[in-house]
């Protein structure tokens, strides 16, 4: 049983582009969580969706930032006109739906530098 | 709302030292509690978990408890290994917070042979 795919692992931008980050969940997972991590700092939530549905979307900036979950194919979190504060590493989760002691499980992450 | 707070790291020490990371959680009800260790350039691993008051939970030496009257969750190994250098999460996951988890800062630790 493959774990959560991210890809692509590294992303360079220039400021202003777009950036889009992939994340397939691991099979049988309809749960999906984005973070962000910056340089030397915990991890923020950003955002939770199901299949199709944002359910919690408190940790997403208001501008350049959306997400979202299609019936088919992977969770795609696109930042758009990206800045140099964007550099993160963006990590997704997945988790089966259940209860709360069902642990998430992390993918490797996309490093994404805006130059 | 749900909070986590870390003991501050950077936190070195020598191989087969005793390890304790500090956790305490500021939440109402009855929390998830988890640690997670993240490896230089990897994401999170689940390291153990508890649900429950007093529950244990334990994993390649790693313990931590639940301790609901102190609101504690602090992770202890008894003999640490250089392999063992990771940051390592506290966190805690609770239906009102939308089933995501929530983080602390994260203790870097690293183990000197």
């Amino acid at each position: 049983n493959a774990g959560v795919m991210q890809n692509p692992r590294h992303l360079v931008r220039r400021r202003g582009q777009e950036a889009r980050l992939r994340c397939s969940p691991m099979k049988g997972h309809s749960h999906v969580y984005w973070y962000r991590q910056l340089p030397e700092e915990g991890l923020k939530f950003m955002v939770y969706l199901q299949k199709e549905n944002i359910i919690d979307e408190s940790g997403m900036p208001k501008e350049r930032f959306s997400a979202e979950f299609p019936k088919e194919g992977p969770s795609i979190l696109r930042i758009q006109q990206v800045v140099r504060g964007d550099s993160a590493a963006y990590f997704c989760a997945s988790s089966p739906p259940g209860g709360l002691g069902s642990p998430l499980h992390f993918g490797n992450g996309t490093r994404l530098t805006v130059t | 709302g749900n909070s986590v707070t870390q003991m501050e790291g950077p936190v070195t020490l020598s191989e087969e030292a005793f390890l304790t990371i500090n956790c305490t959680y500021t939440a109402t009800g009855y929390p998830s509690l988890f640690w997670y260790v993240q490896y230089p350039g990897e994401g999170l691993q689940l390291l153990l978990k508890a649900t429950k008051a007093d529950d244990k939970g334990s994993n390649k030496g790693f313990e931590a408890t639940y301790r609901k009257e102190t609101t504690s969750f602090h992770l202890e190994k008894g003999s640490v290994q250089v392999s063992d250098s990771a940051v390592y999460f506290c966190a805690l996951r609770k239906e009102t917070s939308g089933s995501r988890l929530t983080f602390g800062e994260g203790t870097q630790l690293t183990v000197n042979p």
